[in-house]
């Protein structure tokens, strides 16, 4: 069964604290990209990745950090420096040829 | 740089009557269109897309949607809707390049079917 999986559903951040979100995909998708999603904003790109070992910036990705070890994984670390992570965090995979985006079941981060 | 912007933030409708969701877009190049659904607390589910050729795209669910150049539009419509239609529609973009497809939302529209 392919798709997109991401995981926890539910995250909870402590002040000062540093979290992983994880993203699988079974796609076979190149390229990888996380946003973030807040009320009334629509979905911002924070990162993306085309290619193994290789990522770029989005357009708020600072207080955020990736890597790509492997194809199939894309996680995002939300660091401390992170002052608002309160969000919706969406992940999406795509190949080149297809010119499509596919997004996961996404993760609600919420702050204690 | 590109932008999208869905003109209504929120559409009531009644069971079984049309719809129309707006969305025009601005960009300096060729660009690819997308509409989106998301339902409650769930990721984003491709409803149709406009990469070239035909302007009338058929989508998922009923749905379908006119690429106007001339316009910079893309909207989004259904004949008849479903209590199930409810749900938060996002329209992006995309340049047409060889590069990594950066997608651009617009803010979303929030449609409610009322019985």
């Amino acid at each position: 069964d392919g798709g997109i999986t991401q995981s926890p559903k539910y995250l909870f951040r402590k002040e000062g604290q540093n979290v992983t979100l994880s993203c699988e995909q079974n796609l076979n998708h190149d390229a990888m990209y996380w946003y973030r999603q807040d009320p009334g904003q629509g979905l911002r790109l924070i990162y993306y990745s085309q290619i193994v070992n290789d990522f770029q910036k989005g357009d708020i990705a600072e207080g955020y950090s990736v890597s790509r070890e492997k194809k199939e994984s894309f996680p995002l670390t939300v660091t401390s420096a992170q002052k608002n992570p309160t969000a919706f965090y969406l992940c999406a995979s795509g190949a080149r040829e297809l010119k499509t985006q596919y997004f996961g079941p996404g993760t609600r981060l919420l702050v204690l | 740089a590109q932008s999208v912007t869905q003109l209504d933030s929120q559409v009531p409708v009644f069971e079984e009557a049309p719809v129309e969701l707006r969305c025009n877009y601005s960009s300096s190049v060729s660009v690819y269109l997308f509409w989106y659904v998301q339902y409650p607390n769930q990721g984003l589910q491709l409803l149709l897309k406009y990469l070239s050729g035909s302007t009338l795209v058929k989508g998922i669910n009923g749905f379908e949607a006119e690429f106007n150049k001339s316009q910079t539009s893309f909207h989004l419509r259904k004949p008849s809707v479903h209590i199930s239609d409810t749900a938060e529609y996002f329209c992006a973009v995309s340049d047409v390049g060889q590069g990594a497809q950066k997608l651009v939302f617009g803010q979303g529209t929030r449609l409610t079917i009322n019985p």
